[in-house]
């Protein structure tokens, strides 16, 4: 079955401080690869996507993404944290039609 | 232009009874899916719907549960006799073409039981 792990549940970090979160994926097909951010009681919010092309990805607030097709790999960085970006980051895979998979989410506390 | 819409935001309701949760797509979105989200573990798909159709439903519980996406109007997902169990936060979002660009998610509804 295809799947998304990611591998750190909580990742504390100091404001200022550059941050990766980590995510690899299980697939043997062409993949379509996605960071979503959530923050406290609201929906998932699209931070950055990888369809194909470049491997490196731009998202919106600072973020980044490199798809690694040999590691099977989507980590997610940004060189220096804000304490607006304490929330909860989810990975996803989706193939042509199939409903996105998740991963159980990484929950990025930025310390003051 | 209204993103995803979902009511209630939150939902209380003594097992037993039943659950009915609203969903509004993106104008020009025709896909629509709903996830279900427990504490630490993420999103876990239950179906996904266009118009009058059921195109997956492999992560819908047998028993219970239900989903429609009618011409008119939004997406429903119908839990009947409640248990603890189904205390979550239940996501709808929508697409205009099956995924491939990403979703765009509702706030979700926030159901008790009680």
């Amino acid at each position: 079955a295809q799947s998304v792990t990611q591998l750190d549940s909580q990742v504390p970090v100091f404001e200022e401080a550059p941050v990766e979160l980590r995510c690899n994926y299980s697939s043997s097909v062409s993949v379509y690869l996605f960071w979503y951010v959530q923050y406290p009681n609201q929906g998932l919010q699209l931070l950055l996507k990888y369809l194909s092309g470049s491997t490196l990805v731009k998202g919106i607030n600072g973020f980044e993404a490199e798809f690694n097709k040999s590691q099977t790999s989507f980590h997610l960085r940004k060189p220096s944290v804000h304490i607006s970006d304490t929330a909860e980051y989810f990975c996803a895979w989706g193939s042509g039609n199939t409903p996105l998979v998740f991963g159980k989410g990484t929950r990025l506390s930025v310390i003051a | 232009n209204a993103g995803v819409m979902q009511n209630p935001r939150h939902l209380v309701r003594r097992r037993g009874q039943e659950a009915r949760l609203r969903c509004s797509p993106m104008k020009g979105h025709s896909h629509v899916y709903w996830y279900r989200q427990l504490p630490e573990e993420g999103l876990k798909f239950m179906v996904y719907l266009q118009k009058e159709n059921i195109i997956d439903e492999s992560g819908m519980p047998k028993e219970r549960f239900s989903a429609e996406f009618p011409k008119e109007g939004p997406s429903i997902l119908r839990i009947q006799q409640v248990v603890r169990g189904d205390s979550a936060a239940y996501f709808c979002a929508s697409s205009p073409n099956g995924g491939d660009y990403g979703y765009t998610f509702g706030s979700g509804t926030r159901l008790t039981v009680v």
